[in-house]
């Protein structure tokens, strides 16, 4: 069994509709919680970051975390042609200064104009 | 803003050769990483280096080495590639002493064995 799991999707949804992309977990040590956005032929870049079961909010998105059932939800709002990527969630053990991250297999999203 | 160099975006080589890949950061992060990157896979952690010589193993370090002579730049060695070497490589960064575990990606480079 993989230590993060995430549908790779592809999800397709019309523009201005709510988005959840969601990522499952089995170490229940990891603490830290992100989620990279990937364009095509780019490398992944920092969406958001919480260390926090409960929610996160910047801008349209907002990132929730539920550590008691290790499960990581992403939420788009009012979703735009340009949230069109590939959205890898991310996690971390902290072993502080050296550490590894455990990423998801990624889930592909379109969103039509 | 930080900004992570690959030397390569696409790079095409032969089976046995000795293949280098340049990563160059330019804020004095001290944590660096080689991901490889494959469908249905995801990223994968080659090595990591926490300081000037210093490097650690990740999960899929076989048939790889690296290099770290000075702080800002991180090499990945293919000492002999092999076609299931065949990938897309991500290098990234990340300053030490925070509690902030962004990392920050190159734009990758597209390796192809032949």
């Amino acid at each position: 069994q993989k230590e993060v799991e995430q549908d790779p999707g592809p999800l397709s949804v019309p523009e201005g509709a709510i988005v959840s992309l969601n990522c499952t977990y089995s170490n229940s040590a990891f603490q830290y919680f992100m989620w990279y956005r990937q364009y095509s032929r780019k490398g992944p870049e920092l969406l958001m970051y919480t260390y926090s079961s409960g929610n996160k909010e910047d801008g349209r998105f907002t990132a929730q975390v539920d550590k008691s059932s290790k499960y990581i939800s992403l939420f788009i709002r009012d979703s735009q042609p340009s949230d069109s990527a590939t959205y890898l969630c991310a996690m971390i053990a902290s072993n502080f200064g050296n550490e590894k991250l455990t990423f998801g297999t990624g889930t592909r999203l379109t969103i039509i104009p | 803003d930080v900004k992570v160099t690959q030397s390569s975006r696409y790079l095409v080589k032969r089976t046995g050769e000795k293949v280098f890949l340049e990563c160059v950061q330019d804020m004095d992060h001290e944590n660096m990483f080689w991901y490889r990157q494959d469908p249905g896979l995801g990223l994968r952690l080659i090595y990591f280096s926490y300081d000037v010589k210093m490097k650690e193993k990740g999960d899929i370090p076989e048939g790889y080495s690296v290099s770290r002579e000075k702080k800002e730049r991180f090499s990945l060695i293919l000492e002999s590639a092999s076609t299931n070497q065949t990938s897309m490589y991500l290098c990234a960064s990340r300053e030490r002493q925070t509690f902030n575990y962004g990392y920050t990606f190159g734009s990758g480079t597209r390796l192809t064995v032949v």
